[in-house]
């Protein structure tokens, strides 16, 4: 699976939307961009995920590069709750025995200010 | 409610003691997985198994034991042998078709372990 570089941390007003990148340089055709969150002394939570283009649901939205090469995961209207560790991962989806592996880096830290 | 839930929360061990921790999840999932995280680090794989009565060895699997008797439950065993178990376990599951939807891994509240 590629690597990914993230900002070790972030601080967000809370009701402005977070806006966390994510370059992942070396990602081939057929590996997807994952988002999870964890929340201190929680596990991990899945947010979003895609290939190519942009997608969005009830959490987050998640922006592409056309060359793939990084992303954006957007919440549009953070609030104190959505302080979290943010982990972005990219992985091939069902190429035989170990494909399944999250590889979590340390993530980007976010902190949602009053 | 569906979801996947690990049991205790806070598992204390002496030396020399075997423990098992909990994992159950009524997702109908296929794939399980655990994963040991240590502090301010990421998760590494321990073990996963993709079908009932099978598993397979993950990054650091020494040191541990799992089963796969039914579906739903995954347990994991933390053995003697396990050097340095304090750690924070989570397990996981998702399903393992193909596709773009296909594979999310959904977590647990996971186990902290502490030894005594």
């Amino acid at each position: 699976d590629a690597k990914t570089t993230q900002p070790p941390s972030m601080d967000c007003a809370e009701g402005r939307a977070a806006n966390l990148p994510c370059n992942h340089s070396t990602i081939s055709g057929n590996e997807y961009v994952y988002w999870y969150r964890q929340i201190h002394s929680q596990g991990p939570q899945y947010i979003i995920h895609g290939l190519k283009n942009n997608e969005t649901n009830e959490m987050a939205s998640l922006i592409i590069t056309e060359d793939r090469k990084s992303s954006t995961l957007i919440l549009p209207h953070a609030t104190l709750r959505d302080t979290a560790v943010y982990y972005c991962i990219v992985r091939v989806l069902g190429s035989g025995a170990g494909s399944y592996q999250l590889t979590f880096g340390k993530g980007t830290k976010l902190s949602v200010i009053p | 409610d569906g979801g996947i839930t690990q049991s205790p929360k806070y598992l204390f061990r002496k030396e020399g003691q075997n423990v098992t921790l909990s994992c159950e999840q009524n997702l109908n999932h296929d794939a399980m997985y655990w994963y040991r995280q240590d502090p301010g680090q990421g998760l590494r794989l321990i073990y996963y198994s993709q079908i009932v009565n099978d598993f397979q060895k993950g990054d650091i699997a020494e040191g541990y034991s799992v089963s796969r008797e039914k579906k739903e439950s995954f347990p994991l065993t933390v053995t003697s042998a396990q050097k340095n178990p304090t750690a924070f376990y989570l397990c996981a599951s998702s399903t393992t078709g193909q596709g773009p939807n296909g594979e999310t891994q959904y977590f647990g509240p996971g186990t902290r372990l502490l030894v005594l």
